[in-house]
């Protein structure tokens, strides 16, 4: 079925740094989602790409989905504190979303 | 999030012993949805629905069972518990199906103990 895979599955930056993570699919998506799940809570949706090569930004956060419609990353510019949590992507495949397993993003002050 | 809530939020549950997990929605939303989620393994589907009745299985179903008889409760069923199903299970509902432009709207999850 449907695959979504998501590197890297951790990373620990310091306060200021950037953070990337990266979703790839082994088929074409027509959209991707992403989510933010913070330690002990649930994921929130944060945004979803539509268009091949769209980019969508909402303050420090930087989502781009790939010219082939296989791809996507979620770049944070100088992380804070509150950053903190796992990130997902998810992509559709027949009647449902599969969520990629998730990169947990640590931030040091 | 407003508009759904889960119940049990905790539960510790003996093998063998059957359990029923409530997801509860006010947003007359017509799909929901059941995910577990393990360390790495993020989430998977259990099974959805996309209305009153109307049930799918997802990519982990087995041992597992769902009933909706009304839009707003999605009842997830745990037949004879074993120790591989203890997880966070997460509840979701949506207004679309595949492309859901403002997402799936989760739950507060039930964190599930099978000794």
């Amino acid at each position: 079925g449907q695959q979504v895979m998501q590197i890297p599955q951790y990373q620990h930056v310091q306060e200021g740094e950037d953070f990337t993570t990266y979703c790839n699919s082994s088929t074409t998506l027509s959209n991707i989602q992403w989510y933010k799940q913070r330690p002990g809570g649930h994921p929130v949706f944060l945004i979803q790409l539509v268009k091949s090569g769209e980019v969508k930004k909402q303050k420090r956060l930087t989502f781009q989905f790939g010219e082939a419609k296989k791809n996507s990353s979620l770049h944070i510019t100088a992380t804070q504190t509150t950053d903190v949590g796992t990130y997902f992507c998810a992509g559709p495949g027949g009647n449902q979303f599969y969520f990629g397993t998730g990169t947990s993003l640590t931030v040091i002050p | 999030d407003a508009g759904i809530t889960q119940s049990p939020r905790h539960k510790v549950t003996e093998t063998g012993t059957p359990v029923t997990l409530r997801c509860h929605q006010t947003e007359n939303h017509r799909y929901m949805y059941w995910y577990r989620q393990d360390p790495g393994h993020g989430l998977r589907l259990i099974h959805y629905s996309y209305g009153v009745k109307d049930t799918d299985k997802g990519e982990v179903s087995d041992g597992y069972s769902v009933s909706r008889s009304k839009t707003e409760d999605f009842l997830l069923t745990l037949e004879s518990a074993t120790s591989s199903q203890t997880s966070v299970y997460f509840c979701a509902i949506s207004e679309s199906e595949r492309q859901a432009p403002n997402g799936y709207t989760f739950g507060s999850g039930t964190r599930l103990t099978v000794v």
